[in-house]
């Protein structure tokens, strides 16, 4: 069935050290990807998108790739902030049921100075 | 621009109780919208959605249910609380074309005591 991967967390990193976050995901057809961020307390936000094959979505420095081939879609950010301190999510959208989006189980990333 | 609200933003309630949660969409027309909720260290586990005014798919049995009185308007409701309601409740709305993305709502913190 359809579903997301995501990479366990938590995830502890020194401040401008480099972010990797595995996400692959299983759906039929040609799904819409998704990066959102939720910082404590607050609702989820929509970090980052593609839309098909090959597509680099990125957005306050972050940044992922479209891979159809693998089925992944990787968040990667070159140097991390405290306030990057965040849970984020990898999800993908059924269009033939509503745009239901399909969730990751989240990965908390915590950023130390 | 589009702006999503939900009210309240924290709620206490005791067991047994009846529960009304509101969601809002403003500076879009007929949307889709979702009902999320959001377990304290979990992922996220989508309730309901409706793609227009009366329409309403249930995602889980339980004991809550959902309405859409208005096209910008959602609600969630329950006759009685149960401990397990508890948690971190999410509205979100899309609209049927581009990615599909999902925009949400700033959540309402629920606790059944």
């Amino acid at each position: 069935g359809d579903s997301v991967t995501q990479m366990e967390g938590p995830v502890t990193l020194s401040e401008e050290a480099c972010l990797t976050i595995n996400c692959t995901y299983t759906a039929t057809g040609y799904p819409s990807l998704f990066w959102y961020v939720q910082y404590p307390g607050e609702g989820l936000q929509l970090l980052l998108k593609a839309t098909k094959a090959d597509d680099k979505g990125s957005n306050k420095g972050f940044e992922a790739t479209y891979r159809k081939e693998t089925t992944s879609f990787h968040l990667e950010k070159g140097s991390v902030q405290v306030s990057d301190s965040a849970v984020y999510f990898c999800a993908f959208a059924l269009y033939n049921q509503g745009g239901k989006l399909i969730f990751g189980q989240g990965t908390e990333l915590s950023v130390k100075p | 621009s589009q702006t999503i609200h939900q009210w309240p933003a924290t709620l206490v309630q005791p067991v047994g109780s009846p529960l009304s949660l509101e969601c809002t969409v403003e500076g879009t027309s007929n949307p889709n919208l979702y009902w999320y909720r959001q377990a304290a260290g979990r992922g996220l586990q989508l309730l309901f959605y409706s793609v227009g005014i009366g329409q309403i798919s249930s995602e889980v049995p339980q004991n809550l249910s959902a309405s859409r009185p208005q096209d910008r308007q959602f609600i969630l409701s329950s006759k009685k609380l149960l401990l397990s309601d508890s948690g971190f409740y999410l509205c979100a709305w899309t609209v049927e074309e581009g990615a599909y993305e999902q925009y949400f709502g700033p959540g309402t913190r629920l606790t059944v005591t």
